[in-house]
This record gives C-alpha cells, sequence and structure tokens, in this order.
C-alpha cells in the first residue's frame, strides 16, 4: 500500500520555466514532508521540508506547498536550471520516525 | 561539511554468501537509519537506531541484522544473500528531535 505517491513519473521542462512536481499522501497523521534530490549512483539529498502546520515553505529556487485538506503537496523550482535534472522524491515521516518515500519523479530540464 | 560516508561503494557477492556494509552517521547525529532501494523502487525503510539502541524496524528480512557501535557507525550484515537482496543501501543519519535525514551515497549490492 503505498501511502506516498507521485503520479508522474517524468517531467520535461524548458530551461528558465517553472518546474512542478506534486505529490499525494494517504495517511492523514504524516505531520513533516521532505523532498530530496537523487542523481544516478549517489544518495538522496535533502532540499527543502514542511512541516504540516504550515503551508507554504521556500527556500531559493525552490518552494513546497502543503494542501492539508487534499493530502498534497508540490515542489516549485523556479527558474529551472539543467543542473536541476534528477529524481525527485517526496517523503513524509510521522514524528521523528522512518521517512516514507513516493516512488519518484524523474524531471528533465532542456536548454 | 562532513556528510555520511557509506563503504563499501559497491558489493558483488554470490548466493548464500553473507555481506557486511558500514555506515558512517555525520558527526553528533545520534541517530541511524538503513534503507534499501530495489530497482526502479523508491527506497524503503529497514532499520533505525537511537544512541546505539534499535528505535524502529521495517521490512527487514530475518537474514539481515544490524547495530550501532559507541562509535555511532553502524553495520548491516546480511547472511544468506538472494539475488533479490541486489539493490543499493542506503544510510541516513538526523537528530532524534529531528524530521531531516541525511543520506549517504549508498553501497551497491549485486548478488550473482
Amino acid at each position: 500500500d503505498q501511502q506516498v505517491k507521485q503520479n508522474s513519473p517524468s517531467l520535461s521542462v524548458q530551461e528558465g520555466r517553472i518546474s512542478i512536481l506534486n505529490c499525494d499522501y494517504t495517511n492523514s497523521m504524516f505531520d513533516y514532508f521532505l523532498w530530496y534530490k537523487k542523481y544516478p549512483a549517489e544518495g538522496p539529498t535533502f532540499l527543502i521540508s514542511i512541516s504540516s502546520i504550515k503551508d507554504k515553505n521556500e527556500d531559493g529556487r525552490f518552494t513546497v506547498f502543503l494542501n492539508k485538506s487534499a493530502k498534497h503537496l508540490s515542489l516549485h523550482i523556479v527558474p529551472s536550471q539543467p543542473g536541476d535534472s534528477a529524481v525527485y522524491f517526496c517523503a513524509a515521516t510521522l514524528g521523528t520516525d522512518k521517512l516514507i518515500f513516493g516512488t519518484g519523479t524523474r524531471l528533465q530540464v532542456f536548454p | 561539511a562532513a556528510g555520511v560516508i557509506q563503504s563499501p561503494r559497491h558489493l558483488i557477492k554470490e548466493k548464500r554468501e553473507t555481506a557486511t556494509l558500514k555506515c558512517y552517521p555525520i558527526p553528533r547525529h545520534d541517530t541511524v537509519y538503513w534503507y534499501q532501494q530495489g530497482p526502479g523502487q523508491d527506497p524503503q525503510f529497514l532499520i533505525s537506531f537511537y544512541e546505539k539502541m534499535q528505535s524502529d524496524k521495517g521490512s527487514i528480512p530475518d537474514r539481515f541484522s544490524a547495530q550501532q557501535f559507541s562509535d555511532y557507525h553502524s553495520e548491516l550484515n546480511m547472511s544468506s544473500l538472494e539475488l533479490g537482496d541486489s539493490a543499493l543501501y542506503f544510510c541516513a543519519s538526523g537528530f532524534q528531535n529531528s524530521d531531516t535525514q541525511y543520506f549517504g551515497p549508498g553501497t551497491r549490492l549485486t548478488v550473482l
């Protein structure tokens, strides 16, 4: 049973445009959400996170939005750069506990 | 800044052999997590340790065991290896009172 879902396996965006990666979850008890970026042959790199008591968190080009009523979060990257091309995983956690990952979205940013 | 270190980066074993994966957390982090990522899959939680005690357990086979030592490094021991154990194994570390986990580069285990 996949508690965290990323329904788009891939996304292609032109450089300079906005990339929007989506994530849905089923467990309303999740209280913290994170986004990780992963290059091939490397471990996931932490990007940005958001607590369930917030609806937005911003860090430079990255913004995460949380809609608790819809059990949906999204990661906005603007402007997108070729170096952003990677697999993006959203993850959720219950307290300070194990991370439950989504299936990942492969982002490709082309010139 | 120091990151999570994992060794070896690559490991090739045959069926029924044993393997030991090592993880060195970020200094002062008190919690270590192990995850397994199969081909085309998302990382799945295996086990975690807080202050050298097992704190949580996920879908870890009985053939696997792990521990955290006094210097906070952790080892994942895998016995009677099966073809299906071929995967990337990630270690992550963090603080017990923080939700953010920082991942190592992973160990790619191939079982032939």
